[in-house]
């Protein structure tokens, strides 16, 4: 079956570090992932949606510049969080689709535990 | 805006029992709904995908159910075991467009007793 791997899988760094995260389609070409975001006890809430060759589309209320996402290639999707600080501490999880009309089960990373002290 | 709910928030039940976890959005228009099972610290398992344009979905002991007109769907758990600890998610795909996300509700922390 399909399978989306993410790395890390925990990061803890200092205030004003930038940390990437790698999410890659292992068996299939993904057109367009997903990242999504999870603080504790709450639920998982879409970032924005990264569609190969192109600029990413963010959700309301989360910053572009912050939330650098590059996807270039159809089994690579990068998301850097930039000068991070502790606000970003938060479960950071990808997934990924093959094509618009793709109405499979929707295969999701690991997830990255990101702690910014 | 869609929005989806879960109900209850929070369960614990002997092993054995049978349960119902409920799920509910407010924009009928979907592309399909899925239940994912989220164990602590870790990521989804996807559990079973319900196309829009079905009424359920089964796999072993679990069995979804979708009245997209009222906006519900139901997880029913049969003959659980201390192995079906978890948070149980749903999330809907919206119909508009290939590019939809999903939208998860908080979910169902469900604890069985041994």
């Amino acid at each position: 079956g399909a399978v989306v791997s993410q790395h890390p899988s925990w990061v803890i760094c200092k205030s004003g570090t930038s940390v990437k995260i790698e999410c890659r389609s292992l068996d299939f070409q993904a057109t367009t992932m997903f990242w999504y975001r999870q603080f504790p006890k709450q639920s998982l809430m879409l970032m924005a949606t990264s569609n190969e060759g192109s600029k990413a589309t963010y959700e309301q209320g989360v910053e572009k510049d912050k939330f650098l996402i590059n996807h270039a290639s159809l089994t690579l999707s990068t998301l850097t969080v930039t000068s991070a600080h502790p606000e970003d501490s938060s479960f950071y999880i990808c997934s990924a689709r093959r094509d618009p009309t793709d109405n499979q089960p929707q295969h999701f990373g690991d997830g990255t535990r990101l702690s910014i002290l | 805006k869609q929005e989806v709910t879960q109900i209850p928030a929070a369960l614990s039940v002997p092993e054995g029992e049978n349960l119902v976890l409920n799920c509910s959005f407010t924009d009928s228009a979907i592309y399909n709904l899925q239940w994912f099972r989220q164990d602590p610290g870790k990521g989804l398992t996807s559990l079973l995908l319900i196309q829009s344009s079905q009424r359920e979905q089964t796999s072993g002991r679990l069995n979804a159910s979708l009245d997209k007109s009222s906006g519900r769907s139901t997880l029913y758990i049969a003959a659980s075991q201390p192995g079906d600890s978890a948070t149980y998610l749903c999330a809907v795909r919206g119909s508009g467009g290939g590019a939809d996300g999903l939208t998860f509700g908080k979910g169902t922390h469900l604890i069985i007793q041994p």
